[in-house]
């Protein structure tokens, strides 16, 4: 059965820090996701990531794919107060279903 | 992308009574898949919707409770039946467009 664990679950930055959110799965996918749900709303799709090696940016997100270690990330840089959200890493199961992790409730500080 | 309505947006039900959530999806599409969200919680896959063949549920789901249909490649419903207040949640469609995964806006449910 695929699992999906990310960390950190909260993550309380300061305006101007950089961090990382991890996720982990344990079986081979084709792809993983990236999305963000702010309170009350629903899931808005970052990246989609389908290869080994894949790297995509977005503004102050960045997100990396190594199917061998089953790791992807989700790099923040100079976080800013508009990017406190929920996000959610998921992973492809089969035929397009999904397996989310536990999802990493980020506050910026200013 | 593809763009999913559903309705209700939200609704308060009492336990023991049923609620069907519709989806309707502006392009035709093969699968289409029901989440649950649990408050504060991550989405689980409850089922997934092909047209023209029962539903395909998933551990711990079972369609007495989740019955579910898909008369056409747009549109799709979820019945919540005989509520209790652990079924409290926000309900999502999700459908494949591409590469990408696309949510709905999500039913939230609250049942009393």
């Amino acid at each position: 059965e695929l699992k999906v664990e990310q960390n950190p679950l909260f993550l309380s930055m300061q305006e101007g820090k950089n961090y990382t959110i991890y996720c982990n799965y344990s079986t081979t996918s084709d792809r993983l996701y990236w999305y963000r749900q702010d309170p009350g709303k629903s899931l808005e799709s970052l990246f989609v990531l389908l290869s080994n090696g894949a790297v995509k940016q977005e503004g102050r997100l960045m997100a990396s794919l190594d199917t061998k270690a089953r790791l992807s990330t989700l790099h923040i840089t100079a976080a800013v107060h508009d990017l406190s959200a929920t996000y959610f890493c998921a992973v492809d199961a089969n035929n397009n279903d999904m397996r989310f992790g536990a999802g990493t409730r980020l506050t910026v500080k200013p | 992308s593809a763009v999913i309505s559903q309705k209700p947006s939200r609704d308060i039900c009492q336990r023991g009574t049923s609620l069907t959530i519709q989806c309707q999806v502006d392009s035709q599409v093969t699968m289409m898949f029901w989440y649950r969200q649990q408050p504060g919680q991550s989405l689980t896959l409850i089922a997934t919707a092909n047209q023209g063949s029962e539903a395909t549920y998933e551990s711990g789901f079972v369609i007495d409770k989740f019955p579910i249909s898909r008369p056409n490649l747009t549109f799709s419903t979820l019945t919540v039946s005989n509520m209790s207040p652990e079924d409290s949640s926000i309900y999502l469609c999700s459908v494949p467009d591409g590469v990408e995964g696309v949510f709905g806006p999500g039913t939230r449910l609250t049942v009393l």
